[in-house]
């Protein structure tokens, strides 16, 4: 069966710090991982995805993830935060790609303060 | 991307009556649709994978005489909560996959249901 764990609920940073947001997987084959946002009352859009290709992923609004196998890791990346990026991120994962079910974690909320 | 709709985006109703909330792919055809329920502040769970043309496929726990969901085109997804109780307010979101071609699934905007 595959799971993803976000570690922390609530992510704060200050304004124009480093973002880390955690995610761990498990997952009996190789995964597909993706990384979304969901700001308020609205669904989900995608900021980046993992599917075997390089490790470390670039996506939109300047975010980025790595892929590291021996830590079953997907950790999420921002080297400066902006206003903007508060909101509700989750981590999933998928045996078939974006054509697979979505196994989502329980997602971290991020806070910018000014 | 591609974009998906949901109607209404918010609904309420009174417990004992049924809703019905449509999934619209705009702009291409989805080969296949989910449904998700998102509880406040917690994660979004797929309730059922609809392929068009075919019976949906429910997940563990979901009651399908309760939740009815209808593929009947490749550009509409229909779920119908029947008999609705206070339990089942929540967030329903509806995601779509166009085939080949498509690196991901696009999610619509979310229907807020709320049963009195």
């Amino acid at each position: 069966a595959q799971s993803v764990t976000q570690l922390g609920s609530h992510v704060s940073v200050s304004e124009g710090a480093l973002v880390l947001l955690r995610c761990n997987y498990s997952s009996s084959v190789p995964p597909y991982l993706f990384w979304y946002v969901q700001y308020p009352n609205q669904g989900l859009q995608l900021l980046l995805k993992y599917t075997s290709a390089a490790t470390l992923v670039k996506g939109i609004n300047g975010f980025e993830a790595e892929f590291k196998k021996s830590e079953t890791s997907f950790h999420l990346t921002k080297p400066s935060a902006h206003m903007s990026d508060a909101a509700e991120y989750f981590c999933a994962v998928s045996k078939r790609g974006s054509q697979g079910n979505l196994i989502f974690g329980k997602g971290t909320k991020l806070s910018v303060k000014p | 991307g591609a974009v998906v709709s949901q109607h209404p985006s918010w609904v309420i109703c009174k417990s004992g009556t049924s809703v019905k909330i449509e999934c619209r792919s705009l702009d291409f055809q989805a080969t296949t649709m989910f449904w998700y329920r998102q509880f406040p502040k917690q994660s979004l769970m797929l309730m059922a994978t609809s392929n068009e043309g075919s019976k949906a496929t429910y997940e563990q726990g979901v009651e399908k005489d309760k939740f009815l969901i209808n593929h009947a085109s490749l550009t509409l997804s229909t779920l119908t909560v029947t008999s609705a109780h206070p339990e089942d307010s929540s967030f329903y979101i509806c995601s779509a996959w166009g085939g080949r071609g498509y690196n991901e699934q696009f999610f619509g905007p979310g229907t807020r249901l709320t049963v009195l």
